[in-house]
């Protein structure tokens, strides 16, 4: 089956401090992995995404993301957290003519302690 | 600039009223879908369509039904809404490989 799990469902760091954020997928075909983040009461925002290639991806706000297939996992990383990245963290994946459909996660909610 | 745009943005109604919930993109894509999202649970696939009068099933389309009679327009329908439809709706377009991902802001339905 098809699936995305993200194990932490709220995460608290301090200002400053390293942030990794877990996600581990199940999917059948070669996927096409996505980190989206959701500020209080807005809508979604892409971060980044993975189809192929290098393995370590760049996103937007200082974020990275690691694909290790042998794991099939796709971790979201940041060196060092600002306040404003408290928000909900959702990891997606799809695939090439799959509809367009994205399976998603069930969200990481992180705060940012000062 | 390339969009998703949804209408309402909010909406409060009470049970068995029908409504519908726009969606429009502007990017020509072939594929469309509406996902839910739910505390603790993420968001999850309503329905989707891969063109202009082809439409399927997602994964929780029970209550819901759609359209897709212009490639730009995928409108959301409830029927007879209920109050376990009370969610934050998302409307998205993707090109064909799935690797081009475009969300709309969301609407927030509150069913009483």
């Amino acid at each position: 089956a098809q699936s995305v799990t993200q194990p932490d469902i709220h995460i608290t760091v301090s200002e400053g401090a390293s942030l990794e954020l877990r996600c581990n997928y199940s999917y059948g075909a070669t996927p096409y992995l996505f980190w989206y983040v959701q500020s209080p009461g807005q809508g979604l925002q892409l971060l980044l995404k993975y189809f192929s290639g290098d393995t370590l991806v760049q996103g937007i706000k200082g974020f990275e993301a690691e694909f290790k297939r042998s794991q099939s996992s796709f971790n979201l990383r940041k060196p060092s957290v600002h306040w404003s990245d408290a928000a909900e963290y959702f990891c997606a994946v799809g695939g090439n003519n799959q509809g367009g459909k994205l399976i998603f996660g069930q969200g990481t909610e992180l705060s940012v302690k000062p | 600039e390339a969009q998703v745009t949804q209408n309402p943005r909010y909406l409060i109604t009470v049970t068995g009223k029908k409504l519908t919930v726009t969606c429009s993109q502007n990017m020509n894509h072939e594929y469309m879908s509406w996902y839910r999202q739910d505390p603790g649970l993420g968001l999850r696939q309503i329905y989707y369509s891969m063109n202009v009068e082809v439409t399927d099933k997602g994964d929780v389309p029970e209550g819901y039904k759609v359209s897709r009679k212009e490639k730009r327009n995928f409108p959301l329908i409830l029927e007879s809404p209920s109050p376990n439809q009370t969610s934050l709706y998302f409307c998205a377009s993707s090109d064909r490989t799935g690797a081009e991902q475009y969300f709309g802001p969301g609407t927030r339905l509150t069913v009483t």
